[in-house]
């Protein structure tokens, strides 16, 4: 069966400090993976999407990055944290031919 | 940036009511999407509906949509208290695909 995990479920982290999270997907091949994030409260922005191995397309400016290493896992780091990276990260994953988007449980991201 | 906007933000009905959504965008899409978050999960899929379609119907679900007016509904009858959450629309433009861009949503209370 198809499933995402993504991990870890809550984070909290002080400012200045590296970060990283991973999401993976089980279950299908060369899906299109994106990065969210949602402030407490509000929609959902976009902020990376790829549609295969080592293609990243980034959507809003800052301070941080992503990398997709294999093809079903995509990562969201950065070097150095600021208090505005707080926020709910969600992973999510397209089938080829589908529509509707899974997403993954998020991680609650605290900068402290 | 934010292309779909929900209307009202916040919904406070009584069990056994209807809940209506509604849900504007600014450019020329591909198709628009509802999904259902419950506090601090992911987002779950719940409807699509193409731009050349007018209505759709899933379970206690029906979705609208006026590609004149960039704009959709959400109906959900006979509403139960499991279906507190909050929703979104969140739209895939023309010119974009592959991409959704989420509103800001509703949050709906289902009284008992």
């Amino acid at each position: 069966s198809q499933t995402i995990h993504q991990w870890p479920a809550t984070l909290v982290q002080p400012v200045g400090s590296p970060l990283s999270l991973e999401c993976t997907v089980e279950g299908t091949s060369n899906p299109n993976l994106y990065w969210y994030r949602q402030a407490a409260g509000r929609g959902l922005q976009l902020l990376f999407y790829s549609v295969g191995i080592g293609q990243i397309s980034s959507e809003v400016p800052q301070n941080l990055s992503a990398s997709r290493p294999q093809d079903r896992q995509f990562i969201l780091s950065s070097k150095k944290l600021l208090l505005s990276d707080s926020g709910f990260y969600l992973c999510a994953w397209l089938e080829q031919g589908n529509y509707g988007y899974t997403f993954g449980s998020g991680t609650r991201l605290t900068v402290v | 940036s934010q292309q779909g906007e929900e209307d009202p933000q916040a919904l406070s009905i009584q069990e056994g009511e209807n809940a209506t959504m509604n849900c504007s965008y600014k450019t020329s899409i591909n198709n628009l999407q509802w999904y259902r978050q419950n506090s601090g999960r992911g987002l779950v899929h719940l409807i699509l509906i193409r731009s050349n379609e007018r209505e759709k119907h899933s379970g206690r679900l029906r979705v609208t949509l006026d590609t004149s007016k960039k704009s959709s509904s959400l109906l959900i009858t006979a509403s139960r208290a499991a279906d507190t959450a909050s929703y979104f629309c969140a739209t895939e433009s023309m010119d974009s695909s592959y991409k959704l861009i989420f509103g800001s949503g509703t949050r709906l209370l289902v009284r008992p």
